[in-house]
């Protein structure tokens, strides 16, 4: 009964690969969200989705691309991946996106790039 | 830009209190967090506090909102070594007209000494 699931929990790949990351939630929320943590554990959001539309979309390379199925679903794939992809990949979600929900994490996938 | 500071450590032995410090830019954040991180673990929601309050108090921890310094405190009461891991501060931040989202700050490494 996990409410913000990921897979895989771990991910070591070669440069230039492309992979996927999986992320749900059953928590019934309509936010869902994407963070990379780097080595020095700095958080900083990637994109976020609002009913599976689109509504925050940091300064990420084009490689990173999300996807969201449905609302309990979202994916981020990566393409080419390069060295400095290797961080730690954290899913949210919230009930909605204005702030005055709280946001619950996943356990985040721990992405290596050799 | 918004932008969120913290201490980087705190040490202290187990029973005293601990104090970690954050301080944000963004004066119309409505929401302020303090999330946990365990070693090799995701993210945790501790507590958090709306703008308009100066402070909560949630069992052993009190927070406390210094809105005109903006200026926010975590302090742990009776610390015990399994409260030592990585506190994060976050603000819910709408700066720039942007749809808002949480601006984290880049943690402090609490250690915990019996």
């Amino acid at each position: 009964d996990t409410a913000v699931s990921q897979t895989p929990k771990y991910l070591v790949t070669q440069m230039g690969n492309d992979k996927s990351i999986k992320c749900e939630q059953n928590l019934g929320h309509d936010t869902m969200y994407w963070y990379k943590q780097d080595s020095k554990k700095f958080l900083k959001i990637m994109f976020s989705y609002n009913n599976k539309e689109l509504i925050i979309n940091e300064t990420v390379p084009n490689r990173f691309s999300p996807k969201s199925p449905d609302k309990a679903h979202l994916n981020l794939h990566i393409n080419s991946l390069e060295l400095g992809d290797s961080a730690v990949y954290f899913c949210a979600s919230s009930q909605d996106f204005r702030g005055t929900e709280t946001q619950y994490f996943g356990p985040g996938t721990r992405l290596l790039v050799l | 830009g918004e932008d969120v500071e913290q201490s980087l450590f705190l040490s202290v032995r187990e029973g005293d209190s601990s104090v970690i410090n954050c301080t944000y830019t963004d004066s119309s954040s409505t929401y302020l967090y303090w999330y946990k991180q365990e070693p090799g673990a995701g993210l945790q929601l501790l507590t958090y506090i709306f703008s308009n309050m100066d402070m909560k108090q949630d069992q052993r921890l009190t927070v406390l909102l210094n809105k005109k310094d903006k200026h926010l405190s975590l302090r742990i009461a009776d610390t015990q070594t399994g409260d030592s891991a990585i506190y994060f501060c976050a603000e819910f931040s709408n700066y720039g007209g942007s749809q808002g989202n949480l601006i984290f700050g880049k943690g402090t490494k609490l250690s915990v000494k019996p």
